[in-house]
């Protein structure tokens, strides 16, 4: 167990729909980070947060958004959905938010577009 | 453009041999690798780690060695166990995010 918390495990929406991903950091991280895995790819980086303030942007879609709240929990939104969003999220978490902090993962949100 | 790449997407090693898995990177600034243990629909495992400032960090069965001058990076599993059997990802960054640039990964099977 990593520590990071993500709910939903599972869903399934339809097209065109608004769905939000939750994710609780390990205890004492300031850091959060959203990741994508899709069948095809490998894990591409979305977004980063650090101590509620973006800290880097990844390839991350317009249609798609993020924060991380005072109490560092972070949610990402994922709107107008297609079938190709159809993916695995996974939230990750640091204690600090530069390169040679070990980087930690949730066991993911399973989004599932019909 | 591929900045991490892990060119073999296999390995099969036997039970008890080494397992060497290799990384090579394109972006020089990378300062952190890590690697990571991933099973289907869970989240990656952290393994180990090292620093641009290292040649060689150990823990347990795991080593990781880094060239920094053949931009080239490789995990040693010693002794390998059939519960070894995963995918491994390489994994760098830079500077002052910690965002983590992965490579493809390799799926590493241990036989009994």
């Amino acid at each position: 167990d990593s520590g990071v918390t993500q709910t939903p495990k599972h869903l399934i929406t339809a097209t065109g729909q608004r769905v939000t991903l939750r994710c609780s950091p390990r205890s004492g991280d300031l850091s959060v980070y959203w990741y994508q895995q899709s069948l095809d790819q490998g894990l591409q980086f979305l977004i980063q947060y650090y101590n509620g303030e973006e800290r880097a942007k990844g390839n991350i879609l317009e249609r798609f958004s993020a924060q991380q709240f005072p109490d560092l929990h972070s949610e990402l939104n994922l709107s107008s959905l297609e079938l190709g969003d159809s993916a695995l999220y996974f939230c990750a978490s640091s204690l600090g938010g530069n390169s040679g902090n070990t980087i930690y993962f949730g066991e993911g949100s399973w989004l599932t577009v019909v | 453009d591929q900045q991490v790449k892990q060119n073999s997407p296999s390995l099969s090693v036997q039970e008890g041999r080494i397992s060497i898995l290799n990384c090579d990177y394109t972006n020089s600034m990378f300062d952190y690798f890590l690697w990571y243990k991933k099973y289907p629909a869970e989240g990656p495992t952290f393994l180990i780690s090292i620093s641009s400032i290292k040649d060689k960090n150990e823990d347990g069965r795991f080593t990781v060695f880094l060239n920094k001058s053949a931009k080239h990076l490789s995990l040693h599993i010693v002794p390998s166990q059939p519960g070894d059997s995963a995918v491994y990802f390489c994994a760098a960054s830079e500077g002052n995010t910690g965002k983590l640039i992965f490579g493809q990964g390799t799926t590493l099977q241990v036989k009994p």
